[in-house]
């Protein structure tokens, strides 16, 4: 079955530390990983996918196919990162996408 | 970017009455959306999948009688509760992807409120 797992609901940080968001999925086939995030009081939007390779706002992530996984990583946290954050999964048939139960990150002054 | 409304923002109705949900592709069309459901503090839960031109493909669990979808045409999808119960009250999404990629444009969500 596919599925997406972000193990941590809620994950606090200092401004400046590296923070990991966590994601692992499972998916019998080649899916296609995203992050969305969602800021206070705004829709939910793209943060970046696996196949850019990019970094975006400070942000990467790596499909690591042989753990599932789908880590978020940012190497000093701002406190503009404070938000909601989904693991999704697309490719399961047509563009239907399944997310993560989501992560919130706090990041303290 | 692609934008993606959603009408009404909120919605208050009474126990029994049906609700109906817009969602527009505003400047890109959809033949394929999608509704979601949010619930305070968690994750979206996809509800179906809205077809242009053909039936909405509904989750396991959701009642296509109760979450009526029509998807009339390439930039519009509307989703509708019928008989609103309290229980139903929640925080609608829809989203859509643009051309051939997976990357989904969401609506700005609506609450609806069943009292």
């Amino acid at each position: 079955a596919q599925r997406v797992t972000q193990p941590e609901k809620l994950l606090s940080v200092f401004k400046g530390a590296p923070v990991e968001l966590k994601c692992n999925y499972s998916y019998s086939g080649s899916p296609e990983l995203f992050w969305y995030v969602q800021y206070s009081r705004q829709r939910l939007q793209l943060l970046l996918r696996h196949i850019s390779r990019e970094s975006i706002k400070g942000f990467t992530a790596d499909l690591n196919k042989g753990e599932t996984s789908f880590h978020l990583k940012k190497p000093f946290a701002q406190e503009e990162d404070s938000a909601m954050y989904y693991c999704a999964l697309s490719g399961t048939g047509g563009f239907k996408t399944i997310f993560g139960a989501g992560t919130r990150l706090f990041v303290k002054a | 970017g692609a934008v993606v409304s959603q009408h009404p923002s909120w919605v208050i109705c009474k126990s029994g009455t049906s609700v109906k949900i817009e969602c527009r592709s505003l400047d890109f069309q959809a033949t394929t959306m999608f509704w979601y459901r949010q619930f305070p503090k968690q994750s979206l839960m996809l509800m179906a999948t809205s077809n242009e031109g053909s039936k909405a493909t509904y989750e396991q669990g959701v009642e296509k009688d109760k979450f009526l979808i029509n998807h009339a045409s390439l930039t519009l999808s509307t989703l509708t509760v019928t008989s609103a119960h309290p229980e139903d009250s929640s925080f609608y999404i829809c989203s859509a992807p643009r051309s051939q990629t997976y990357e989904q444009y969401f609506g700005p969500g609506t609450r609806l409120t069943v009292t």
